[in-house]
């Protein structure tokens, strides 16, 4: 989990709220990704930025937001659009052809 | 399309038994290949991977897997099991896709090793 840290560790959200996810790196790398985990159903990509100022939708993109202003820094906005966020939310970097890596998680979880 | 599949939701091997967890996968062109530990309620951790070179490939605690391209299979395999090893392991592979680089996780298999 070094050099990438998201906070917070658990998050409880109520109906009809936006929530925001932190994920920060201080690894130098430019790919930085959004993956949701559910159980039994491996990751799934939400969004994903190859530089700054700039990021793709991924696979499961609806009722999420990101922004990529600074290399370091790519937050995820989960909203009220978003019907069934309870789930671990995964933030990962990666450099050039080598392997991502990870940070250590936020669950969120709706009440 | 490109995908992974990880055919076992569980595998169990008793201590000092080889383990082999297996991965087979479908991309169009060359393949990079990842293997992936995760403990409960923690991130990913990298094993190993394939790139290029060597078919066999050596990585973190004893792990090894064998890139297969006949098969396209990348299975991962411990010549002996420790009762530390029990955890969720993914594979991933990562190939060109409309343009840019796309990664894809299989579902996942737990380990569980038993003492």
């Amino acid at each position: 989990d070094g050099g990438i840290t998201q906070s917070p560790k658990y998050l409880f959200r109520k109906e009809g709220q936006n929530v925001t996810l932190s994920c920060e790196q201080n690894l130098n790398h430019d790919a930085m990704y959004w993956y949701r985990q559910d159980p039994g159903q491996g990751l799934r990509l939400i969004y994903y930025s190859q530089i700054v100022n700039d990021f793709q939708k991924g696979d499961i993109a609806e009722g999420y937001s990101v922004s990529r202003e600074k290399k370091e820094s790519f937050p995820l906005t989960v909203t009220s659009a978003q019907k069934n966020p309870t789930a671990f939310y995964l933030c990962a970097t990666r450099q050039g052809v080598g392997e991502q890596f990870f940070g250590p998680g936020t669950r969120l979880t709706v009440l | 399309a490109q995908s992974v599949a990880q055919p076992e939701d569980q595998v169990n091997v008793a201590e000092g038994n080889p383990l082999t967890v297996k991965c087979t996968y479908s991309v169009s062109g060359n393949p990079y290949l990842f293997w992936y530990v995760q403990y409960p309620n923690r991130g990913l951790q990298f094993l190993l991977k394939y790139i290029t070179g060597d078919n066999l490939v050596k990585g973190s605690y004893g792990f090894e897997a064998e890139f297969n391209k006949s098969q396209t299979s990348f299975h991962l395999k411990k010549p002996s099991a420790l009762v530390s090893d029990s955890a969720l392991y993914f594979c991933a592979v990562r190939a060109y896709s409309g343009g840019y680089q796309k990664v894809t996780f299989g579902t996942g298999t737990k380990l569980q090793v038993i003492p």
